[in-house]
């Protein structure tokens, strides 16, 4: 069974300064992808950042990175230069032939 | 190219009436995933159905609960004999194939329907 954990519910930081959120996440599967989606207060949601499993490149989009250690099955993803409406609910995701999600980090910037 | 829609957006029922939620996935995306998202919580998937057929439903609840996902027409989520247990936002997102069968495969979520029972 594939199974994705989150293990901060909660996280804040304040403006302009980093944070990073952690997932771990076990899978049988040897090809697969994994997503960080972000959860606004509209509560649509919206794909952050994407990390394909065979590549050892960590993705990167503009204040968003990711830290992926396939061996270690971790997948954490850094915010720098945080902003105020990068507040939100963010959900780690494991896909394969289907898509499994943690249970979520609530992250506050704080002005 | 319109994205994945649901319908309702709010959907309010008494206890005991049943509840059925609309999903009409993105034109050309025959997989559709259903996921529940209590208050304060985080998504948690119920079942995933290709055309026609279900394929996971390992999330589902085993009573109440059921889903389709016809050859024709939007996948729908139905709950009978709603509890207030079952207020909760129902996301639905859709796929064109497997995740790992394209590079730029991702799942395109609709807003939510959100239920209450009162």
């Amino acid at each position: 069974a594939q199974t994705v954990t989150q293990s901060q519910p909660e996280m804040s930081v304040q403006e302009a300064e980093t944070v990073t959120l952690s997932c771990t996440y076990d899978t049988s599967e040897s090809n697969y992808y994994l997503f960080w989606y972000k959860q606004p207060p509209s509560r649509q949601m919206i794909l952050v950042i994407r990390q394909e499993a065979y590549k050892q490149q960590n993705a990167t989009e503009n204040r968003f990175s990711v830290n992926f250690q396939k061996a270690a099955k971790s997948f954490s993803l850094k915010i720098s230069d945080s902003q105020l409406g990068d507040t939100a609910m963010y959900f780690c995701a494991l896909g394969n032939n289907d898509m499994r999600f943690g249970a979520g980090t609530r992250l506050t910037v704080k002005p | 190219n319109a994205g994945v829609m649901q319908n309702p957006r709010h959907l309010v029922r008494r206890r005991g009436q049943e509840a059925r939620l609309r999903c009409s996935p993105m034109k050309g995306h025959s997989h559709v995933y259903w996921y529940r998202q209590l208050p304060e919580e985080g998504l948690k998937f119920m079942v995933y159905l290709q055309k026609e057929n279900i394929i996971d439903e390992s999330g589902m609840p085993k009573e109440r609960f059921s889903a389709e996902f016809p050859k024709e027409g939007p996948s729908i989520l139905r709950i009978q004999q709603v509890v207030r247990g079952d207020s909760a936002a129902y996301f639905c997102a859709s796929s064109p194939l497997f995740w790992t069968a394209s590079l730029n495969t991702e799942a395109f979520f609709g807003q939510g329907t959100r239920l209450t029972v009162v």
